[in-house]
């Protein structure tokens, strides 16, 4: 059974740089899979932020491009997101998920990041 | 960017009702286009893909149809736990985005 488990800081100051991890079980970061970071702040709705291969192929949502860094740990079977220069509108629970061309077909629980001084 | 866009962002309607929700891209997607339902507090499940194709397990009331750049999903007789938040999403390639999201709720 496929698992993705959020992990990281759920309290991030402005101006600062939120990092997460998603530990992947049941399955190897290695495949032909694409790792995805995907956001929803509170009340709204789902926003892509970008997804990442384990050959280093990435893309990032045009608007966060600049901010955004994604890249996969193939010996811990994890992939990570780095967001910077973070503002109270980055406040989110970020999902990690993965897919293959196709819609997403597995989650993580989401984990609730805030930015707030 | 292509962008996604839902309508209506939200409705009311009874237990019963047919319910019909669109999905306009900003240009042609062919039919890389999903639905997923999210209940509050929940991960969003995958209700239909390709369009058109229902998932495993996911009820009969539920279809989806269209190409190109409108498609329409329908809940065809509106149950209880048919209270969600649906959110259409166009995959395969760069960007994925999704639709800004229908909110359905029971009148």
């Amino acid at each position: 059974q496929v698992q993705l488990q959020e992990s990281g800081p759920g309290l991030v100051k402005p101006s600062e740089t939120l990092s997460l991890t998603c530990t992947v079980s049941g399955h190897s970061v290695s495949s032909d899979y694409y790792w995805l970071w995907i956001r929803q702040p509170p009340g709204k709705g789902l926003e892509w932020i970008g997804s990442v291969h384990h050959t280093g192929r990435s893309y990032y949502k045009s608007s966060l491009k600049s901010r955004v860094t994604m890249s996969v740990d193939t010996s811990k079977n994890q992939f990570s997101l780095k967001l910077s220069s973070v503002t109270a509108a980055d406040t989110a629970v970020y999902y990690c998920a993965r897919d293959l061309d196709s819609p997403v077909d597995y989650w993580g629980h989401g984990a609730l990041v805030t930015v707030s001084s | 960017d292509i962008q996604m866009t839902q309508s209506p962002s939200s409705l009311s309607a009874s237990v019963g009702d047919r319910v019909t929700i669109t999905c306009r891209a900003s240009q042609d997607i062919n039919n890389y286009l999903a639905w997923y339902q999210q209940k509050p507090g929940k991960v969003p499940k995958l209700l239909i893909s390709a369009a058109s194709t229902l998932q495993s397990g996911v009820p009969s009331r539920f279809s989806g149809s269209g190409s190109g750049t409108d498609f329409t999903l329908i809940i065809s007789s509106l149950q209880p736990e048919d209270v969600a938040t649906y959110y259409c999403q166009k995959y395969k390639g760069d960007p994925l985005t999704f639709g800004g999201g229908t909110k359905v709720e029971l009148k």
